[in-house]
């Protein structure tokens, strides 16, 4: 069981948006802005997309985006593109026995 | 361009002890301002945070693996390793290498290829 809770699937039509939340506690999510999202197309590695909660490495499209409500974190996809299909994790500073901790991955569906 | 690449056998028999190094080209590890990282991922699944270690040779190991881990450094050949002892079956997984940036802990900006290491006898 992973320690940050993101929603197995979702998807979307290309051209439309999509929103993949990643809950926390207040040991991690909740207390530091230090969220990053990642995206793993299959059989590649992670690539980081968005860290401390909103900020996007150069390169990185600006249809990604990102932001925190409490305990929870959400990375929006807007005019989706086929090449958007991946898995997408988040992750977070924590205060518990890891300094990092994952979620279990949201597997995204352009449809 | 930093560059991380995962190097060592792909296949390890049960109980022996999974070696593994990652070379880092395009910046030195002896630069400070990052932890160099171990994370895997189970065929399938999520991604597992293993451990890190500063070009200082300061460690930091995840909680449940701890008694079996071992990471460090060789800053003149500007590499780090991972030994996992006593695997198992369980172990199986791609194991990646990466940097985690210390002013923006849990931040992963670079990432090696992957590694996929059986446990099979």
């Amino acid at each position: 069981q992973s320690a940050l809770t993101q929603p197995p699937s979702v998807s979307g039509s290309p051209g439309q948006s999509v929103t993949i939340s990643c809950t926390g506690t207040s040991s991690d999510v909740g207390s530091y802005n230090r969220v990053s999202w990642y995206q793993q197309p299959p059989g590649t590695a992670p690539k980081l997309m968005i860290y401390e909660v909103s900020n996007r490495p150069s390169g990185v499209p600006d249809r990604f985006s990102g932001s925190k409500s409490g305990n929870t974190a959400s990375l929006t996809i807007s005019g989706l593109q086929a090449e958007d299909e991946a898995d997408y994790y988040c992750s977070s500073y924590t205060s518990s026995s890891t300094p990092v901790v994952f979620g279990g991955g949201t597997k995204l569906t352009v449809l | 361009q930093v560059q991380l690449q995962e190097s060592g056998p792909g296949l390890v028999k049960p109980s022996q002890t999974l070696s593994l190094t990652c070379t880092v080209s395009g910046g030195s590890i002896s630069s400070g301002g990052y932890y160099w990282s171990w994370i895997r991922q189970h065929p399938g699944k999520g991604l597992e945070w293993i451990g890190y270690i500063y070009y200082s040779g300061s460690t930091y190991y995840n909680p449940s693996l701890k008694s079996r881990v071992t990471i460090s450094v060789d800053t003149s050949k500007n590499q780090f390793s991972l030994k996992l002892s006593s695997v198992t079956a369980a172990d199986t997984a791609v194991y990646y290498c990466a940097r985690i940036v210390v002013v923006v802990a849990a931040t992963i900006d670079y990432w090696g290829q992957g590694t996929l290491v059986t446990v099979s006898s």
